[in-house]
């Protein structure tokens, strides 16, 4: 059974740069698309882009100038950085696995609250 | 950018209702649709991909159907477990998702 684990700050200054890591369990991190999606409190969900493990990344044209992914297969894991955050930033975090670049998610990590305030 | 427009955003319903959600995208997006069910403090679990298959293990009193720019979601027997809330997401072009729709009991 494939797990993926969200870990990082929950706290992050205005300005500064969140920084988020998933790392996948019970299965390997290769040949899939990895996602980053954010859930602001009693909001919807905003998918914030993905990276296949090549390194081939896909952002949401609403954060790609903010947004930088990478991934290390050798860890099983994959990371999200989120620079010059506000408070409208804060939000829950969660990673996703997908089979190709136009495909449903099937897998979840459990997110991670991140919240940002001086 | 490809808009979903879901509805309602909010249903009180009965344990035992038929209950449907829609989604409507802004354009175009042949059967690329999955539903997910959320419920509070936790993700969203998949339970329906390419607008109409079930993902394993999810009841059969869910259904999609669909194509194109019309899609729906229905329970057939609404049980004490299903009261959550329910996203649609597109996955033509880089994914979004539909605002949401929340089941409450009546």
């Amino acid at each position: 059974q494939v797990q993926l684990q969200e870990s990082g700050p929950g706290l992050v200054k205005p300005s500064e740069t969140l920084s988020l890591t998933c790392t996948v369990s019970g299965g390997s991190i290769s040949s899939y698309y990895w996602s980053w999606i954010r859930q602001p409190a009693g909001k919807g969900l905003e998918w914030i882009g993905r990276i296949y493990t090549s390194g081939s990344t896909n952002y949401n044209p609403s954060l790609k100038s903010r947004v930088t992914m990478s991934v290390d297969t050798s860890k099983n894991q994959f990371s999200l950085k989120l620079s010059s955050v506000t408070a409208a930033d804060t939000a829950v975090y969660y990673c996703a696995r997908g089979h190709s670049s136009r495909s449903h998610i099937d897998y979840w990590g459990q997110g991670t609250l991140v919240t940002v305030s001086s | 950018a490809i808009r979903i427009t879901q509805s309602p955003s909010s249903l009180s319903a009965s344990t035992g209702d038929r209950v449907t959600i829609t989604c409507r995208a802004s354009q175009g997006i042949s059967s690329y649709l999955a539903w997910y069910q959320q419920k509070p403090g936790k993700a969203p679990k998949l339970l329906i991909y390419a607008a109409s298959t079930l993902q394993s293990g999810v009841p059969s009193r869910f259904s999609g159907s669909g194509s194109g720019t019309d899609f729906t979601l229905t329970i057939s027997c609404l049980q004490s477990e299903d009261f959550a809330t329910y996203y649609c997401q597109q996955y033509y072009s880089y994914p979004s998702f539909g605002g949401g729709t929340k089941v409450e009991i009546k």
